[in-house]
């Protein structure tokens, strides 16, 4: 089953208007969380670290002011699209480390569904 | 961010052939992960490797992590209609924040 949920999976919004993407770790806590943005046929580009209790760090050429983020809780992080454009239409992606037990512990990136966002 | 060089960027091949692709990167990892992700959907992850030179297999898929630690290989054998997607590869120097490859379009023609 999933271990990360991302919801909505399709928002259609118009310009101007903020859209709220929450990304949730379900069986595991999660201090860190990524954000994605994926262009059509293209990679997955960081965005941002969504850090629990502390602000998100961001990649560089990605507006903060933008795209707001929020890490409220070790399950939840969410990014805010504020006032979107039809040019931040996109597939974006979060995704959460799950630790592996044991000696030699593994981090392994588990990723949300995604969330078409259509600004029209 | 940084972004990792994957090749070939695409691939169309006849079902039952093999495939390999390849993934580059400036800087030395300690993590490689492969994933796969179908259209309008989140990648899943594949294969995990934490070691230089090791060689890790899931069914058909074998993934290994390059030596010099700046590179990681897929072999898909036997490839089925089901292999289409997209594959990328992820490399992480802290084992936490990853950053992918360019990705690879494979089509499987039956």
């Amino acid at each position: 089953g999933a271990v990360v949920s991302q919801h909505p999976s399709r928002v259609i919004c118009k310009s101007g208007t903020s859209v709220k993407i929450e990304c949730r770790s379900l069986d595991f806590q999660a201090t860190t969380m990524f954000w994605y943005r994926q262009f059509p046929k293209q990679s997955l580009m960081l965005m941002a670290t969504s850090n629990e209790g502390s602000k998100a760090t961001y990649e560089q050429g990605v507006e903060k002011d933008k795209f707001l983020i929020n890490h409220a809780s070790l399950t939840l992080s969410t990014l805010t699209v504020t006032s979107a454009h039809p040019e931040d239409s996109s597939f974006y992606i979060c995704s959460a480390p799950k630790t592996s037990g044991g000696v030699r512990a593994k981090n392994i990136q588990y990723f949300g569904a995604g969330t078409r966002l259509s600004v029209l | 961010g940084q972004q990792l060089n994957q090749s070939p960027q695409s691939m169309f091949i006849q079902e039952g052939e093999d495939v390999s692709m390849n993934c580059t990167s400036s800087s030395i990892f300690n993590t490689w992960l492969w994933y796969k992700q179908d259209p309008g959907e989140g990648p899943v992850l594949l294969i995990a490797l934490y070691k230089a030179g090791e060689l890790t297999s899931n069914g058909r898929l074998t993934a290994q992590f390059g030596i010099t630690r700046k590179d990681s290989f897929l072999n898909i054998s036997a490839s089925i209609p089901s292999d289409v997607g997209i594959y990328f590869c992820a490399g992480s120097s802290t084992g936490n924040q990853f950053y992918f490859g360019t990705g690879t379009s494979l089509t499987v023609i039956p």
